[in-house]
């Protein structure tokens, strides 16, 4: 079940610059996407979400880009800070039919920021 | 801040034994759900439980499973007969209404010898 990948096992990025982290899915009743970061042997901590009714939502440095066309999500984050250094997992869920909001996670990307 | 607690941290259990993960989910959240995620592969969702009810369930979910919320704050997840492969990461998560975040727990550790 690969309904939602992220294809970059990890990025290491400069402290300072921006950080990139890309994830594709193939289910079209997806309709809210949501990015976490996780710290090894700690649950998920959500950071931040997107409805497909837009395209881009902010919350300080972190942005979230969704591409409905394309099928793809992106999240930004700027500056990248050490303290970012995690994993980040996006998901997805759907409203619809008999979901109740069950989240389908992308494998994870490891995000080293060096100083 | 609210946030949703989880017991043990860790469980060490010998196959074929039951085992009992508690979750405390946020007060005001109406949507409970199970997760687990195996070491070094993806988090995968279980069992999801509104009204009182199993609302969904993965293929994982087997009969080996059962989810309760007994008092009306705890949830909890029993598995019957433990298996080697149910070792893993299992996380609660709830969350208010439908298409909003999940707040995930810190995690239970089940390693099954």
């Amino acid at each position: 079940d690969q309904q939602v990948k992220q294809n970059s096992p990890s990025l290491s990025v400069q402290e300072g610059r921006i950080s990139i982290l890309n994830c594709d899915y193939t289910n079209s009743m997806f309709d809210y996407f949501l990015w976490y970061k996780k710290y090894p042997a700690e649950g998920p901590t959500f950071l931040i979400s997107i409805s497909s009714i837009k395209d881009k939502n902010e919350d300080g440095r972190f942005t979230v880009f969704l591409n409905k066309s394309a099928k793809h999500l992106s999240l930004h984050i700027v500056p990248s800070q050490p303290g970012d250094s995690a994993v980040y997992f996006c998901a997805a869920s759907s409203a619809g039919g008999t979901s109740y909001g069950k989240l389908t996670f992308g494998q994870g990307t490891i995000l080293t920021v060096h100083p | 801040e609210p946030e949703v607690t989880q017991t043990p941290s860790h469980q060490v259990t010998q196959m074929g034994q039951e085992v009992i993960l508690r979750c405390v989910p946020i007060s005001n959240h109406l949507y409970f759900y199970w997760y687990r995620q195996i070491l070094g592969q993806k988090v995968e969702f279980l069992v999801s439980f509104y009204n009182n009810e199993i609302s969904e369930k993965s293929e994982i979910f087997d009969d080996q499973f059962s989810v309760e919320r007994p008092d009306g704050s705890n949830f909890t997840l029993k598995i019957r007969s433990t298996k080697l492969e149910d070792s893993a990461m299992y996380f609660c998560a709830s969350k208010v209404v439908m298409n909003t975040e999940a707040f995930f727990g810190q995690g239970t550790r089940l390693t099954v010898v």
